[in-house]
């Protein structure tokens, strides 16, 4: 059964330090891992789709890195605007559709 | 483009009642998906749309939940009779190929709570 535990389960920072959000993921061939962003109220924001180890993707201050086992979200220089759940989830190579395996997200605070 | 509409935002009703979500995926959307969020819980899958037909409905909780799409364009999940456990936040999404290399867009769902 495909798993996905994201750590930690909230993270609170100043404004300016960086850090990172870690997805753990245990599924039968990888098909892609994606990262989300979620605003209270709303649904899921999509932000990078990841495919194979050592793959990066890079959006303003955030950037996504994949393992075999694990992928990391960096923030860098956060601001209070990056304030959100982060979420990963993956999707497995044997499915016939494309449905996602998600893990329980990251709550991210960011204070000025 | 408009994106991913889901109706109600909320919805309050009590046990044994039936309750019916809607979803209006973006147009040209052949793939339309169902998740749903119970408290302190993750994300999880309950089926998958190609227009008209389920491509997967593995994730369907019990034969309560009852999902259709109309001529391939919007679709409803029809919960009956709801139970407490039914609570949660549901999802609808939709993308355009499977597997979808720019995920899915999902809506800003539907708060359902049982009491």
């Amino acid at each position: 059964e495909d798993q996905v535990t994201q750590s930690p389960e909230a993270l609170r920072l100043q404004e300016g330090e960086s850090s990172s959000l870690n997805c753990s993921y245990t599924v039968s061939g990888l098909r892609g891992l994606f990262w989300y962003r979620q605003d209270p109220g709303k649904g899921p924001e999509f932000l990078f789709t990841l495919y194979s180890a050592g793959e990066e993707k890079e959006k303003e201050r955030l950037k996504a890195t994949l393992t075999k086992k694990e992928s990391f979200l960096h923030i860098t220089a956060p601001k209070p605007e990056d304030s959100a759940t982060y979420l990963c989830a993956v999707q497995a190579a044997r499915t016939s559709g494309s449905r996602l395996t998600f893990g329980e997200g990251t709550q991210l605070t960011v204070n000025p | 483009e408009a994106g991913v509409t889901q109706f109600p935002s909320h919805s309050v009703i009590e046990k044994g009642q039936t309750v019916t979500l809607r979803c209006d995926p973006i147009s040209g959307h052949d793939n339309l998906y169902w998740y749903r969020r119970v408290m302190g819980k993750e994300i999880k899958f309950l089926l998958h749309f190609v227009k008209e037909s389920k491509q997967d409905e593995s994730g369907m909780p019990n034969n309560r939940f009852l999902a259709e799409r109309t001529g391939g364009t919007y679709s409803t999940l029809k919960v009956q009779p709801a139970e407490l456990e039914d609570s949660g936040v549901y999802f609808c999404a939709s993308s355009k190929r499977t597997p979808g290399p720019s995920g899915y867009t999902f809506g800003s769902g539907t708060r359902l709570t049982v009491v």
